[in-house]
């Protein structure tokens, strides 16, 4: 079984702070891991992923990732919050050895203030 | 994501009703997913097709089934409609490469059963 932990139902942080949303996860294997946005009333869209090779991983919007294997984290940072950074964030795990579907964290809220 | 759309985008439904929920892209992949999302929960996967012929259940496909029409289309249905099944669900793609390349979703449905 694989599954998937976001320890914080929200996160809040000032603009122009650095910001970090947490996520743990479990795989048997090794991990494909995946951060995805949620903005209101629209679908999820994709920021990053990690298959393999460096540990950081860079996105779109200037978010990046950092995936530890020994502390099986893929906790995604960026360096300066801005408002329009408020969104819903989910984290999802699949395994790369052979197909496994996609299981996804409950998701973090993530309130950037003014 | 313009290229996945669902219909319809909201639907009030009465207990014991059949609902269809409908999925349609123009992305040209092989697989497509349903999910549904509820508050603290996160996605659960109901069901995934990697082609017309192939079908398969997800975490929690119990009260639900699909139907694959075509490439380009995928159906959620809901035979006798339950209070519990109020959620927001999801219509998903990815090509070929499945889990390595990232998922494509739609804006989603909201569905309300009374």
């Amino acid at each position: 079984a694989q599954s998937v932990a976001q320890p914080e139902d929200q996160v809040n942080v000032a603009e122009g702070n650095p910001l970090t949303v947490k996520c743990t996860y479990s795989v048997s294997g090794n991990p494909y891991l995946f951060w995805y946005v949620q903005y209101p009333n629209r679908g999820l869209q994709f920021l990053l992923k990690y298959i393999t090779g460096d540990n950081l991983v860079k996105g779109s919007y200037g978010f990046e990732a950092e995936f530890n294997k020994s502390q099986t984290s893929f906790h995604l940072k960026k360096p300066s919050a801005l408002v329009s950074d408020s969104a819903l964030y989910f984290c999802a795990v699949t395994r790369r050895e052979g197909y496994s579907t996609l299981t996804f964290g409950k998701g973090t809220m993530l309130l950037v203030s003014p | 994501d313009a290229d996945v759309t669902q219909t319809p985008r909201n639907r009030i439904t009465k207990t014991g009703k059949r609902i269809m929920l409908e999925c349609s892209q123009t992305k040209g992949h092989d697989r497509m997913y349903w999910y549904r999302q509820d508050p603290g929960l996160g996605l659960r996967l109901i069901y995934y097709s990697f082609d017309v012929k192939d079908i398969n259940k997800g975490e929690i496909s119990d009260g639900y089934s699909v139907s694959r029409q075509a490439q380009a289309k995928f159906s959620l249905s809901l035979e006798s409609a339950i209070p519990n099944q109020t959620a927001l669900y999801f219509c998903a793609t990815s090509d070929r490469g499945g889990i390595y390349n990232e998922q494509f979703f739609g804006p989603g449905t909201r569905l309300t059963v009374l």
